[in-house]
């Protein structure tokens, strides 16, 4: 079956410092990569897709390349923000019926001034 | 431009009440509705799909049920809660062709069951 993998949080880091979250993922067939992030007290919110191998996601600073040699999705951003603090959730969609989701299990990020 | 709704946005409810949690959409047809319950501090877990009105699939057993009288209105139930049933509780909606895969989602219901 279908499973997203993603690193434990939380990841503590200070202003304007580089961010990576890992993903990787398990699928048959090609899926659609997304990240979504939530911030306290909120629903998710798409951050961004990438829908065919090497297409590269981004929005607010924040990039993801589909890599399909290696089944990851990582998300990356130059000089993070104390607004940035958030979970991160990497999901899939498998071209399935009823376009499910693969939900990572989250990772917290910690921004501090 | 398409919104959705959820409400209360808070409900503090005791063991053994009923549960009746509401979403609504706008501006858009027929689309997928699905509900996700998120524990604390934990991923997302979906708990019910629809594609059209009428349709419900359940992902896991459990103690609720979903409704979708309408095409754009989706309703998480229960008959008599239990103190498990509290959680963050989401609602979102896709498109229903394959290139309308993204999921969209709602502000949430936080239940507290006590």
């Amino acid at each position: 079956g279908n499973s997203v993998t993603q690193m434990e949080g939380p990841v503590t880091l200070s202003e304007e410092a580089f961010l990576t979250i890992n993903c990787t993922y398990t699928a048959t067939g090609y899926p659609s990569l997304f990240w979504y992030v939530q911030y306290p007290g909120e629903g998710l919110q798409l951050l961004l897709k990438a829908t065919k191998a090497d297409d590269k996601g981004s929005n607010k600073g924040f990039e993801a390349t589909y890599r399909k040699e290696t089944t990851s999705f990582h998300l990356e951003k130059g000089s993070v923000q104390v607004s940035d603090s958030a979970v991160y959730f990497c999901a899939l969609s498998a071209n399935n019926a009823g376009n499910m989701l693969t939900f990572g299990g989250g990772t917290r990020l910690m921004v501090k001034p | 431009s398409q919104t959705i709704h959820q409400w209360p946005a808070t409900l503090v409810q005791p063991v053994g009440s009923p549960l009746s949690l509401e979403c609504t959409v706008e501006g858009t047809s027929n689309p997928n509705l699905y509900w996700y319950r998120q524990a604390a501090g934990r991923g997302l877990q979906l708990l019910f799909y629809s594609v059209g009105i009428g349709q419900i699939s359940s992902e896991v057993p459990q103690n609720l049920s979903a409704s979708r009288p309408q095409d754009r209105q989706f309703i998480l139930s229960s008959k008599k809660l239990l103190l498990s049933d509290s959680g963050f509780y989401l609602c979102a909606w896709s498109g229903t062709s394959g290139s309308s895969e993204t999921q969209y989602f709602g502000p949430g219901t936080r239940l507290l069951v006590l």
